[in-house]
């Protein structure tokens, strides 16, 4: 069990908007920044947001990232069939001495 | 451009110990700003992180891991490798090493290698 959690599927249609939340707690959320991966089957994962609601170089202003106490979205519109892919959200934890923590995932199907 | 490449045996039998490298070019990993960490993920399930080092020799590794995790940094060779003890099949995983920006206020992982299949199998 993570101890981030996410809702484990969304779909939606070509072109339309979803928004994949991820839950934690004071000891992580609580202040610290999260950051959002996507990973398609059969290649690495690549950052999406980072800090919360950055996004890297080359990731299109389509994916959008932010933080409200201790949960955060990442909101993708114009929907692609080339985002079918996992979801994760990742940040410290600083319980048990510190550890990095993932979200479970979150599988989104464009329909 | 920074690459990460992973290497090491795509087979380890029961009971043995995972070896793996991850050498990094386009960057020193000397360089102080960041750690380099080992994610994996196991067939049909989702990524777990296992352990992160910095150059100075700080880690931090998965509590649930801890016992059986040595991760180690070799900056002669501009590398940083894995040991896993102990292995079981649901060690079986496709084993990811990544960058990660050094940050007291939560960080990420900007580059990943292509990642490696390891099979835990008599």
């Amino acid at each position: 069990q993570s101890v981030l959690t996410q809702t484990p599927s969304v779909s939606a249609a070509p072109g339309q908007k979803v928004t994949i939340s991820c839950s934690g707690s004071s000891s992580n959320f609580g202040n610290k920044y999260v950051s959002w991966y996507q990973k398609v089957p059969g290649t690495a994962p690549k950052l999406l947001i980072y800090e919360n609601n950055k996004r890297p170089s080359g990731i299109p202003d389509r994916f959008s990232g932010s933080k409200s106490g201790t949960s955060a979205t990442l909101d993708i519109t114009g929907l692609q069939t080339g985002d079918e892919a996992d979801y994760y959200c990742g940040t410290w934890d600083n319980s048990l001495s510190g550890q990095w923590v993932f979200g479970g995932g979150t599988k989104l199907t464009v329909l | 451009q920074l690459q990460l490449q992973e290497s090491g045996p795509g087979l380890v039998k029961p009971s043995e110990t995972l070896s793996l490298t991850c050498t990094v070019s386009g960057d020193s990993i000397s360089s102080g700003d960041y750690y380099w960490g080992w994610i994996r993920q196991p067939p049909g399930k989702g990524l777990e992180w296992i352990a992160n080092i910095h150059y100075s020799a700080s880690r931090y590794s998965n509590p649930s891991l801890k016992s059986r995790v040595t991760i180690s940094v070799d900056t002669s060779k501009n590398h940083f490798s894995l040991q896993l003890s102990s292995v079981t099949a649901a060690d079986t995983a496709v084993y990811y090493c990544a960058r990660q920006p050094r940050s007291s206020s939560g960080t990420y992982f900007d580059y990943w290698g292509q990642g490696t299949l390891v099979t835990v199998s008599s």
